[in-house]
């Protein structure tokens, strides 16, 4: 089967660092997207990782292990402007357009 | 920067209406995607189009249809609106290519009476 598990809600403090996970299980991998998504407004690219390792851009870095089917998406100096719901997304081998979206985590930045 | 624009942010209809939903790219995007999005589920593929009168259903086309008679514009239609396609639709863009991103239109929130 194909799914991608993300926590629902996460709360952090404006200052300090979080971490977003993201678990996939598909039947081929070809690589694993973040996006950014404000309510009431569109998803933004952030990253896309194909290779294990980490990808830093600012204060954003995403982090996979193919062998392990899991992502991560760190956010460090968070800032108020970070909430947000950040989206998952896998895209498949055997297709090169269709991605698989997990339900996305909710991100709330505290004072 | 990539734009992509839907015709309407918010829409109200009846039931048993057809509605038309509107997406304009102006990236000359060969693919082009919409979706429904719904509180606690992710992003589900209604269809998506790799080029111009070509189009490929996702996993929930039931109900809908799609027409792609220009490379800058994908339309959704409703050939008759339920209550249960009350959502928010997105539209999206992308080049070819496994690592290219898909660009999304700000959404419509369509609600079916």
């Amino acid at each position: 089967g194909q799914n991608i598990d993300q926590p629902t809600e996460m709360t952090a403090t404006e200052g300090a660092i979080v971490q977003i996970n993201c678990t996939y299980q598909t039947s081929g991998f070809n690589g694993l997207f973040w996006y950014q998504q404000h309510a009431g407004e569109a998803p933004t690219f952030l990253s896309y990782n194909v290779l294990d390792g980490l990808e830093e851009k600012g204060r954003f870095s995403s982090f996979l292990s193919r062998s392990k089917g899991y992502s991560y998406l760190l956010l460090k100096e968070l800032q108020m402007k970070d909430s947000a719901s950040y989206l998952c997304a896998v895209k498949r081998r055997d297709s090169n357009y269709q991605l698989i979206w997990g339900a996305g985590t909710k991100l709330i930045i505290k004072p | 920067d990539v734009k992509v624009t839907q015709s309407s942010r918010y829409l109200v209809k009846r039931t048993g209406e057809k509605v038309f939903l509107e997406c304009v790219q102006d990236m000359d995007h060969e693919n082009m995607f919409w979706y429904r999005q719904d509180p606690g589920l992710g992003l589900r593929l209604i269809y998506f189009s790799y080029d111009v009168k070509m189009k490929e259903k996702g996993d929930i086309p039931e109900g809908y249809s799609v027409s792609r008679e220009k490379k800058e514009r994908f339309s959704l239609i409703l050939e008759s609106a339920s209550t249960n396609q009350t959502s928010m639709y997105l539209c999206a863009s992308s080049l070819t290519g496994v690592s290219q991103p898909q660009h999304f239109g700000d959404g419509t929130r369509l609600s079916i009476l």
